[in-house]
């Protein structure tokens, strides 16, 4: 079973907009939650994480927002452009196996 | 450095054939990953390698085969292929944590 659970499945954002993914999971022995981007034909790359002792974090036009007591997580990609479109992974680890939601495919229109 | 580097890119096989895709990392790290992606069903493990000598199974290891060569070197064989198989294969490693991977650039492999 899947021990991270990520929605939406797709979402199509204009230029300029807000682009938004969620992710929860059960296991409250995670204590590490990074996101992997994924351009198509390449391998994931790592974009941005959080430790759950903060409930956000912020690198250029990433934002990760982190709720404990919801044992949710969330991306968001402010400012979207056409070079955003990719696939985007949450992920939980707990110095263990890394466990990897299902994914997100944005698509920017320009 | 060309970080995590896999062979071949692409690869078809029909069933019953046996393969090994390779992977290397110049990064000196000591966890190495093996895993599949499907549509749809995210990246699930296949096998693991926290330090060389030492190799464990993942998520879905079954009809796969590992050897950690060395601390450079994982590689993943598939004994007698099936169409279930058809996937596309990431290697990755990390060195500080799991959550931290640096992931090669994959092999298609299709099996008929």
């Amino acid at each position: 079973q899947q021990q991270v659970k990520q929605s939406p499945q797709s979402l199509i954002v204009q230029k300029g907009g807000i682009s938004i993914i969620n992710c929860a999971y059960e296991n409250t022995a995670f204590d590490y939650f990074p996101w992997y981007q994924q351009f198509p034909g390449k391998g994931p790359a790592l974009l941005i994480a959080i430790r759950p002792d903060v409930s956000e974090k912020k690198e250029g036009r990433f934002t990760i927002s982190f709720n404990k007591s919801a044992k949710q997580f969330s991306l968001h990609i402010m400012d979207s452009q056409p070079g955003d479109s990719a696939t985007y992974f949450c992920a939980a680890d707990s110095w263990g196996k890394l466990q990897f939601g299902a994914g997100t495919q944005v698509v920017v229109t320009p | 450095n060309a970080g995590v580097t896999q062979t071949p890119k692409f690869q078809v096989l029909k069933t019953g054939q046996s393969m090994t895709l390779q992977c290397a990392q110049d990064m000196n790290h000591n966890s190495m990953y093996w895993y599949r992606q499907d549509p749809g069903m995210g990246l699930r493990l296949i096998y693991y390698s926290a330090s060389e000598g030492t190799t464990d199974k993942g998520e879905v290891p079954n009809g796969y085969n590992v050897s950690r060569l060395n601390k450079r070197e994982f590689s993943l064989r598939l004994e007698s292929a099936a169409p279930s198989q058809t996937s596309v294969y990431f290697c990755a490693s990390s060195e500080a944590r799991p959550g931290e991977q640096y992931f090669g650039p994959g092999t298609r492999l299709t099996v008929t």
